[in-house]
Parts: structure tokens; sequence; C-alpha cells
């Protein structure tokens, strides 16, 4: 149990551009979902934090207006990157969390964005 | 504000070694503390999670402890195998937000 899935797992875009990235709980109800980004050879960083039917939380430094995430359902978040350039290109992951189990964090495989 | 510290930063052994991973934090109130592993260019694997309130938690071959006081939180691997290979990373939850340390690059060699 406790599956978390991302989509797509890898993308190429160009300069300008936008990307849509999905995270889906597929066998849970997730009460909040987290989007971190890691780049080469760093540590994972939380740039977000969304609960289902609220607007998201930012951490300091990550801009709400390129970082857009929508969660529209318990098993659905989306971030979308909007305008991305190269210094967006990133290892982009989510995760889930749901009360019942302690708000221990799922984590999905990841999406990797190179953009052009 | 929360920062966390993995002590080695890497690590190369001999198969069958016993290994210890250390992780330091700033901050000793959390709810808990997860350890996790992560393979090259891949999301993360949850191998253990503590509660503030537990002293440990044991996995097959992996025993993690924590002393919340003393922000000080260890994973021990027995009898290590090439295929533990990977990143390790240590996450302390403060405030229902996981702080990340830098990891442990761990290789096994056969």
């Amino acid at each position: 149990g406790a599956v978390v899935s991302q989509h797509p797992s890898w993308v190429i875009c160009k300069s300008g551009t936008s990307v849509k990235i999905e995270c889906r709980s597929l066998d849970f109800q997730a009460t909040t979902m987290f989007w971190y980004r890691q780049f080469p050879k760093q540590s994972l960083m939380l740039m977000a934090t969304s609960n289902e039917g609220s607007k998201a939380t930012y951490e300091q430094g990550v801009e709400k207006d390129k970082f857009l995430i929508n969660h529209a359902s318990l098993t659905l978040s989306t971030l979308t990157v909007t305008s991305a350039h190269p210094e967006d290109s990133s290892f982009y992951i989510c995760s889930a969390s749901f009360l019942e189990l302690s708000n221990e964090q799922f984590f999905g495989p990841g999406t990797r964005l190179t953009v052009l | 504000k929360q920062e966390v510290t993995q002590i080695p930063a890497a690590l190369s052994v001999p198969e069958g070694e016993n290994l210890v991973l250390n992780c330091s934090f700033t901050d000793s109130a959390i709810y808990n503390l997860q350890w996790f592993r992560q393979d090259p260019g891949k999301g993360l694997t949850s191998l253990l999670l503590i509660q503030s309130s537990q002293r440990e938690q044991t996995s097959g071959r992996l025993n993690a402890s924590l002393d919340k006081s003393s922000g000080r939180s260890t994973l021990y691997i027995a009898a290590s195998q090439p295929g533990d290979s990977a990143t390790y990373l240590c996450a302390p939850d403060s405030s229902y937000k996981l702080i990340f340390g830098s990891g442990t690059r761990l290789l096994v060699r056969p």
C-alpha cells in the first residue's frame, strides 16, 4: 500500500514553455501533498505544501507565480512550471501523507525536467 | 530553522562490514524522523520511520536509533551487501515538514 505515482517520469521542453507534472496517491487519500526539488548532487529541498481544496504554502525563495500547484482532489496534485528556463532543470519529487499513518510521507518516483 | 548534517558524506567498504551512518539535527522539536535510500537518478525509498516517542526501529538488517534531546539519529546496517550501495538520507519532521540532510553516499565493494 501507500503508492505514489508521478507523470511524466521525464520531460524535455524548450525555454519559455510551461510543463505540468502530476502526482497521484494510488491507494490512499492524501491529507497533504508536498513538492520537492533536487539539483544534481544536492539533497531534496521542499518547495511547497498543499492540502486538498486550499492554496499551497510555498517555502521562502520559491516563486508561487512560477510554480503553480493545484490540489484538486485527495488523490491528485499538479505542479506547473510556467515559462520554464534552463535553470529550472531539476529532479522534481512529490510526496503524500495522511493523518492515519502518523503523517509519514510516501514519495513518488520523481520527474526529470530538462529545459533547453 | 532546522539544519541537518550527515556524516560521513561518503563511505566505501568491503562487503560484509557492519556500518554506522550518522545524522544530527539542530531543532529537537520533531514529530518523527525518517531514513531513506536513493539510487542514482531515482526517487526515494523509505527505510525506517521513528516516532519522537521511540528510541529505535528495526527492519531486517537495518536499525535506526533516535536521541531526540541531543539531536542525533544513527542508521546501523548489518552485514552490508553490494545491493546496499546508494545514498542514504535522513529527514526529521519539524512542523510537518521534512528537512533533508545532504546524505551519505555508500559504496559496498564485492
